[in-house]
């Protein structure tokens, strides 16, 4: 257990729809990472968030958002959804930032 | 129909032999390396990091190196077990604190 938790675990909904993934990183991490996993992409980092601001965006699409809150949980929001959104969703966590990262379990989108 | 996805280099090996499972970098300018192990269902586990001002680091029975004139990273896991079965993955951080992820490679163990 990387003490990362991420909410919801399954999560199936339809295209177009809009969907909010939680994650909790481990106590004292102030770093949040997103992370995109699928079939044929491998694992792609979509934004990172330090201390409630973003310090980094990879390969985000302009129709996913995120934050990082003062508590430091994170959320990752996905609108109109398309097939293709289809993925595993990760977050991980670190102590600061560009050091070791700890990975939650995942939510698993499906896009129906 | 039948599903695509992709395409990962895979290594099997008999319980007990040594892993060395490969990464080819992109970015000459990453300055620190990760390797994570990924079992089925779970997300990626940290294994074994180094420095870019390093070419060797060991830890327990796994043994990453990194060479920066071809861009190459590898990782050597002894004795391998069952439980190393896995994907593993390499990751190079660019910029100060963007991390990029390789394909991976799918080990299987032979008991």
């Amino acid at each position: 257990d990387s003490g990362v938790t991420q909410t919801p675990k399954h999560l199936i909904t339809a295209t177009g729809q809009r969907v909010t993934l939680r994650c909790s990183p481990r106590s004292g991490d102030l770093s949040v990472y997103w992370y995109q996993q699928s079939l044929d992409q491998g694992l792609q980092f979509l934004i990172q968030y330090y201390n409630g601001e973003e310090r980094a965006k990879g390969n985000i699409l302009e129709r996913f958002s995120a934050q990082q809150f003062p508590d430091l949980h994170s959320e990752l929001n996905l609108s109109s959804l398309e097939l293709g959104d289809s993925a595993l969703y990760f977050c991980a966590s670190s102590p600061q930032w560009g050091d070791e990262q700890f990975f939650g379990p995942g939510t698993r989108l499906t896009v129906l | 129909g039948e599903s695509v996805g992709l395409h990962l280099p895979t290594l099997s090996v008999q319980e007990g032999d040594n892993s060395i499972i490969n990464c080819a970098y992109s970015n000459s300018a990453s300055d620190y390396f990760i390797w994570y192990k990924q079992e089925s269902g779970k997300g990626p586990q940290f294994i074994i990091d180094i420095r870019s001002n390093m070419d060797k680091r060991q830890g327990q029975r796994v043994t990453v190196l990194l060479n920066k004139t071809v861009k190459h990273l590898s990782l050597q896991i002894a004795a391998t077990q069952p439980g190393d079965s896995a994907v593993y993955f390499c990751a190079e951080r660019w910029a100060g604190n963007q991390f990029y992820f390789g394909t991976g490679t799918s080990l299987t163990v032979i008991p």
